[in-house]
């Protein structure tokens, strides 16, 4: 079955500093990978995601994650973070689209982004 | 505003007592799926629908129970509540199932004594 890793619980980082919140998945022939974001009190939002092409993703806010095959890792990174990203981050994954794949989500990283 | 809601927000439910979570989608999604979150394990899928009139059971789908009569509403049920079902409960969809980004709900916090 399909797992997904995230060894930081906890991730401190002061404004303006550049963060890496580590993701690894279970070996797969084919994997799509997702990062969710998940604000205090609020349901989850799609960050970013990997389905095929360019391996680096970016979203719209300034975070990126590159999927790499051969370490099973898909980091997200930010080179600067700000107050406001303080939240909970989680890595997931599903295999190949063929029929119904459900997401496995990892743990979950919080970061907490200090002035 | 199109999106997911889920009711109530916030409930304290009595051991063995009986409840239901409710789940609307204004989105026309054709996949729902109930998640619990419990700290330091993530969201664990509970149950899961491909499409109205099908369910199927996720990773820990003992003591809860869903149905889904149509495309918008995927009510989820605790026949006989117990203490370690205390979470917070996400609902989601998705346009079809597997890739396409789910979309969460605001959650619901069950606290069973």
């Amino acid at each position: 079955a399909q797992s997904v890793t995230q060894l930081d619980s906890q991730v401190p980082v002061f404004e303006e500093a550049p963060v890496e919140l580590r993701c690894n998945y279970s070996s797969s022939v084919s994997v799509y990978l997702f990062w969710y974001v998940q604000y205090p009190n609020q349901g989850l939002q799609l960050l970013l995601k990997y389905l095929s092409g360019s391996t680096l993703v970016k979203s719209i806010n300034g975070f990126e994650a590159e999927f790499n095959k051969s370490q099973t890792s898909f980091h997200l990174r930010k080179p600067s973070v700000h107050i406001s990203d303080t939240a909970e981050y989680f890595c997931a994954a599903t295999r190949s689209n063929t029929g119904f794949q459900k997401l496995v989500f990892g743990t979950g990283t919080r970061l907490l982004v200090s002035p | 505003i199109a999106g997911i809601t889920q009711a109530p927000t916030s409930q304290i439910l009595a051991a063995g007592r009986r409840m239901t979570l409710r789940c609307t989608q204004d989105m026309r999604h054709n996949a729902m799926y109930w998640y619990r979150q419990d700290l330091g394990l993530g969201l664990r899928l509970i149950h899961y629908s491909n499409t109205a009139g099908t369910t199927g059971k996720g990773e820990v789908p003992d003591g809860y129970s869903v149905s889904r009569a149509n495309t918008d509403d995927f009510p989820l049920t605790l026949a006989s509540a117990v203490p370690s079902q205390t979470s917070v409960y996400f609902c989601a969809s998705s346009e079809l199932a597997g890739l396409n980004e789910q979309f969460f709900g605001p959650g619901t916090r069950l606290t069973v004594l």
